[in-house]
């Protein structure tokens, strides 16, 4: 079975800054997607990156990138020059693409973000 | 387009009551899903179904029931409410490997 695994509970981040957040997961799959998203304290979710495992070139939106590496099943989210409303809980996810022709989308376990001023 | 539409928004169980969670989407998506979430915990998927007809256990699915009789709805049923089962649930859609549209979260909470 998949799973996905967030190391880090709470990161903290100066207002102008770079923060890595972590995500590895484990499947035996080798075709997938991954994503990051971002819940905000008004519980929406929302989506921050999505990385196609087939494509090797890192997704960036912005500010975010991924730095995502397969052998490794490793899927970090890179904030760059960090603002206040970056402030959040992230969850990493993964969503298996099986020959049965049945998906499911799993989360981790989340990582807090503070962005101190 | 509505988007998900999830009810309720807060919800007050007595230990053994039953009820059910609705979950409606307009976007003609194959795949809907019942998460919940609770502190450290993380999302946790409940239920899940990739089309009509068609549903699937997820990582937490006891004391709960799932139904997909459309394309639209996707309920989730309590049937003997505990409270284990206090949390905040998430009803998700979405298709291909697209992302997921969330709902707006139902806060349960069971006496």
């Amino acid at each position: 079975a998949q799973t996905v695994t967030q190391s880090q509970p709470e990161m903290s981040v100066q207002e102008a800054e770079t923060v890595t957040l972590s995500c590895t997961y484990d499947t035996s799959e080798s075709d997938y997607y991954l994503f990051w998203y971002k819940q905000p304290p008004s519980r929406q979710m929302i989506l921050v990156i999505r990385q196609e495992a087939y494509k090797q070139q890192n997704a960036t939106e912005n500010r975010f990138s991924v730095n995502f590496q397969k052998a490794a099943k490793s899927f970090s989210l890179k904030i760059s020059d960090s603002q206040l409303g970056d402030a959040a809980m992230y969850f990493c996810a993964y969503r298996s693409v099986e020959n049965s022709g049945t998906y499911k989308y799993i989360f981790g376990t989340g990582t807090r973000l503070k962005v101190l001023a | 387009n509505a988007g998900v539409t999830q009810t309720p928004k807060f919800q007050v169980l007595k230990t053994g009551q039953s009820m059910t969670l609705q979950c409606a989407q307009d976007m003609n998506h194959e795949y809907m899903s019942w998460y919940r979430q609770d502190p450290g915990m993380g999302l946790r998927l409940i239920h899940y179904s990739v089309g009509a007809g068609i549903t699937d256990q997820g990582e937490v699915p006891n004391g709960y029931n799932v139904s997909r009789s459309t394309t639209e709805d996707f309920p989730l049923r309590l049937l003997s409410a505990a409270p284990s089962q206090t949390s905040v649930y998430f009803c998700a859609s979405g298709r291909g490997g697209e992302k997921l549209f969330f709902g707006s979260g139902t806060q349960l909470s069971v006496l």
